[in-house]
């Protein structure tokens, strides 16, 4: 598979057990965020998203939860599987600034161990 | 199914060899943008498109060149690629107004 980091920071998670991944993100005017998944050998895969007006947002098995105060995200995943095992990156957005450029953080490699 | 596809997924190609990476995306999105994948570096922006005929450079745009002459369509060029342009390739779509991208699956890209 293809090489998306040399250098990331790694979480090692027991399968079942839930993940914490944090990000700090450097604008603080900036107003939407995105968590992306990314496997081996594929592009980004989109997670769930959070606007500035929340600070928490449940999907399915993941929660984002948005602290403006200290610019800092983080993505929590219940019940860790095997196949969550990815890079997972966050990205932010300053909604009509650049063309509602995204940028993204450096990302972080999860491991499930069975 | 929605996607978006790029081609070729890997080329080898050699300094000063003009080539273009094709994607496309089947979902009307209105924007679309290509990223290169770099490690320790992350996803850098090269060029993004917010419609037909509107093209602006990302963060990198130096040795690429893009066209959006269709609504589907966003090719990568690089007219005299160069080693520093080995890299990973990402062509993304999105609807205009959302903040969600789909990314295509990658283009590895090695310039001899």
């Amino acid at each position: 598979g293809e090489s998306v980091g040399l250098h990331l920071p790694t979480l090692s998670v027991q399968e079942g057990d839930n993940s914490i991944i944090n990000c700090a993100y450097s604008n603080s005017a900036s107003d939407y965020f995105i968590w992306y998944k990314q496997e081996s050998g594929k592009g980004p895969q989109f997670i769930i998203d959070i606007r500035s007006n929340m600070d928490k947002r449940q999907g399915q098995r993941v929660t984002v939860l948005l602290n403006k105060t200290v610019k800092h995200l983080s993505l929590q995943i219940a019940a860790t599987q095997p196949g969550d095992s990815a890079v997972y990156f966050c990205a932010e957005k300053l909604t009509g600034a650049a063309g509602n450029k995204l940028t993204f953080g450096g990302g972080t490699r999860v491991l499930v161990k069975p | 199914e929605a996607q978006v596809t790029q081609n070729p997924r890997y080329l080898i190609t050699v300094t000063g060899k003009k080539l273009t990476v094709t994607c496309s995306q089947n979902m009307n999105h209105e924007y679309m943008s290509w990223y290169r994948q770099d490690p320790g570096l992350g996803l850098r922006q090269i060029y993004y498109s917010m419609n037909v005929e509107v093209t602006d450079k990302g963060d990198v745009p130096e040795g690429y060149k893009v066209s959006r002459k269709e609504k589907r369509n966003f090719p990568l060029i690089l007219e005299s690629p160069s080693p520093n342009q080995t890299s990973l390739y990402f062509c993304a779509s999105r609807q205009q107004g959302r903040g969600e991208q789909f990314f295509g699956p990658g283009t590895r890209l090695t310039v001899l």
